[in-house]
């Protein structure tokens, strides 16, 4: 069990740009989140996925955002046109089917936006 | 929605004394995590309630969850700086349900 990982860990990027984040859960998790922290906060939900479908996507999750997990496995977050409120703490999770299960965070990805 | 209130917002103690962070959901409660986070760090897991009446321990740190009241506590006895860090409780939105909401989290600070 190699841990939850993401890529990359910091991003700097100028407005307008277009970014995407990768993640990779524990292999036998099924699901999948993903969401963003910003100072002096807790972590919002933007999406979670159940193997390579996407079950329910936050309204903070504006067009400019798409998350994807194509075979069930990796994730990417993607943003278009970065604005600078898009600067964030991006963190994802993931954990087994069931309430049982607690959700295990990978070390975030840092974005940066000027 | 779900949201989860934490008190207090930071937390500085003496190093050896005890603490308490409370965590009160607006809603019924579906689960409750608690995580602790280093400052630019993911979550690291740190116990989940199910039932209510349920604690749970784990070395010096001990939570509990009191369903009727929609809250849940969190006690560290004899703090060492080891547990500094800001401590988050989270909550699933509903039976089975994926999406999660967390409070703001308490910044704790412990002095030798």
């Amino acid at each position: 069990d190699t841990g939850v990982s993401q890529d990359p860990r910091h991003k700097i990027t100028k407005r307008g740009q277009n970014v995407t984040f990768r993640c990779d859960p524990i292999s036998e998790h099924n699901r999948l989140y993903w969401y963003r922290q910003t100072l002096g906060q807790g972590p919002e939900f933007l999406t979670y996925f159940q193997n390579e479908a996407q079950l329910e996507k936050s309204r903070l999750l504006s067009d400019r955002f798409s998350a994807e997990r194509p075979k069930g496995s990796f994730s990417t977050l993607e943003i278009q046109r970065t604005e600078q409120g898009d600067s964030a703490m991006y963190l994802c999770a993931s954990s087994p089917q069931g309430d049982q299960y607690e959700q295990y965070f990978g070390p975030g990805t840092r974005l940066t936006v000027t | 929605s779900q949201e989860l209130e934490q008190s207090p917002q930071s937390l500085i103690v003496q190093e050896g004394k005890n603490l308490t962070i409370n965590c009160t959901s607006s809603k019924t409660l579906y689960g409750l995590y608690w995580y602790k986070q280093k400052y630019g760090e993911g979550l690291i897991f740190l116990m989940m309630l199910q039932k209510g009446g349920e604690e749970k321990s784990h070395e010096k740190i001990t939570a509990k969850l009191d369903e009727k009241k929609q809250q849940s506590s969190l006690h560290i006895t004899a703090s060492q700086p080891s547990h500094a860090g800001i401590y988050l409780c989270g909550a699933r939105q509903g039976t089975n349900a994926g999406k999660s909401t967390f409070g703001d989290g308490t910044t704790l600070t412990v002095k030798p």
